[in-house]
């Protein structure tokens, strides 16, 4: 079955930039997103085929896909941005998440 | 703007069957997929399953042999059936709306969940 990476945490300064990554088999000719969830709440889409982000979703968030790895980039990181963070594809006619990764705004 | 509500027991017995509905408002059922994916408490998201609105579906295959959705566009809802549970299965349940397209002329597909309910807690316990 088809797997994704993503490291536990990431730690980040408020004002820098945050790196999440995503790794899976040729996950770059596959499409990815990114899921941000806050304590007690519902996962919520920040960005959706590899680098669009939906309305409402401020333009700090970004996202690319190549090779293995997709990446979900943060700049300018606020202390809101503080969360649990999922990548998701398709594979096969199955959805696959990530295992989250922990995203500490220091 | 679209929204969906989950329903159901917060409570099962172990062996006995979960059963979830999801009730869509705001918006059609049609023309999207509509999924499930549950989260353990502390753990992270697991994919269900999900339903077209013309009712095929596809499950996430460690859970397949338990699983069932069906959707009743008549209500605008879809519903979840996860039986023979164990304590593993006590979790936050969610519902989604996703949407599904071919990545341009290639075999891959892009999907999203871009709409979520805010989830139900259910507990299998005797």
């Amino acid at each position: 079955s088809y797997e994704l990476t993503q490291p536990p945490s990431v730690s980040v300064s408020p004002g820098q930039t945050a790196s999440i990554t995503c790794s899976g088999n040729k996950l770059g000719d596959k499409s990815a997103c990114w899921y941000q969830q806050k304590p007690g709440q519902s996962p919520v889409l920040v960005i959706y085929q590899d680098t669009k982000r939906p309305s409402g979703v401020p333009e700090r968030f970004s996202g690319s896909n190549s090779g293995n790895t997709a990446t979900l980039t943060i700049s300018g990181t606020r202390a809101m941005d503080e969360a649990d963070y999922y990548c998701q594809t398709r594979d096969s006619s199955t959805v696959v998440f990530g295992g989250g990764t922990r995203l500490t705004v220091l | 703007q679209v929204q969906l509500q989950e329903s159901g027991p917060g409570l099962v017995k172990p062996s006995e069957t979960l059963s979830l509905t999801c009730t869509v408002s705001g918006g059609s059922i049609s023309n999207y997929y509509w999924g499930w994916i549950r989260q353990p408490p502390g753990k992270g998201l697991e994919w269900i399953g999900h339903i077209y609105y013309s009712g095929t579906s596809n499950y996430n295959p460690s859970l397949e042999s338990r699983v069932t959705i069906s959707v009743d566009t008549s209500k605008n809802q879809f519903s979840l059936m996860l039986n023979s549970v164990t304590a593993a299965d006590t979790a936050v349940f969610y519902c989604a709306r996703a949407s599904l397209s071919r990545i341009g002329g290639s075999i891959y597909y892009s999907y999203y969940m871009d709409v979520w309910g805010k989830g139900t807690t259910v507990t299998v316990s005797s």
